[in-house]
């Protein structure tokens, strides 16, 4: 039963490209969780989805951010235009439920913006 | 504002000592986890408590829910021990920001041998 399965791993995108950050959550967790960890600072959350759903999406940047869990396949978190800003490690954490239940982990997605 | 805070931000020991780190939330919550990070590496889950006490090997946290604390402790470090601790928590139930975690800063555990 592998982990939550988190790539590219590493990923370098130009200013102005888009940068697709791919997410599959663990056999049987239903509830995918996007964070971001800028340099030097702590982990923020960004967005919380179920299958086919938007939970909560309070930590998303208004624009240029856009995240999905499909019924099928990978949770994406897409960013368009990217800024140098956008560089980051994006992980992913899913867990089979909202309540009493722990978070698994992906490995992450370290973003450069050059 | 709901908050998370830890201590210390840096800790520094050496190879045998015991090791504290706190911390503290400002509201009630469903769970608080402890998580580590190595640097440039993902983030493994260490404890999930709501209540009382839970052991894994060397490590131990706990949880005082009426003074809004818990403290991780790990006992006969190792410099393997070296990483960020981090502290988050689980608000508790209500409308849809039950599901998120909220982290604390992090720790900085560098254990020499």
């Amino acid at each position: 039963n592998a982990g939550v399965m988190q790539n590219p791993r590493h990923l370098v995108r130009r200013r102005g490209q888009e940068a697709r950050l791919r997410c599959s959550p663990m056999k049987g967790h239903s509830h995918v969780y996007w964070y971001r960890q800028l340099p030097e600072e702590g982990l923020k959350f960004m967005v919380y989805l179920q299958k086919e759903n938007i939970i909560d999406e309070s930590g998303m940047p208004k624009e240029r951010f856009s995240a999905e869990f499909p019924k099928e396949g990978p949770s994406i978190l897409r960013i368009q235009q990217v800024v140098r800003g956008d560089s980051a490690a994006y992980f992913c954490a899913s867990s089979p439920g909202a309540d009493r239940y722990g978070y698994t982990f992906g490995s992450g997605t370290r973003l450069t913006v050059v | 504002k709901n908050e998370v805070e830890q201590s210390p931000q840096n800790l520094t020991a050496q190879e045998g000592e015991f090791i504290t780190i706190n911390c503290s939330y400002s509201v009630g919550i469903s769970a608080l986890h402890w998580l580590q990070q190595h640097p440039g590496g993902g983030i493994v889950s260490l404890f999930m408590l709501s209540s009382g006490k839970k052991k894994h090997g060397r490590l131990i946290a706990t949880i005082n829910i009426q003074e809004k604390h818990s403290s991780l402790h790990i006992t006969a470090s190792h410099p393997r021990d070296s990483a960020v601790y981090i502290c988050a928590v689980r608000w508790s139930a209500g409308g849809t920001s039950y599901g998120k975690l909220t982290f604390g800063q992090g720790t900085i555990l560098t254990v020499h041998p």
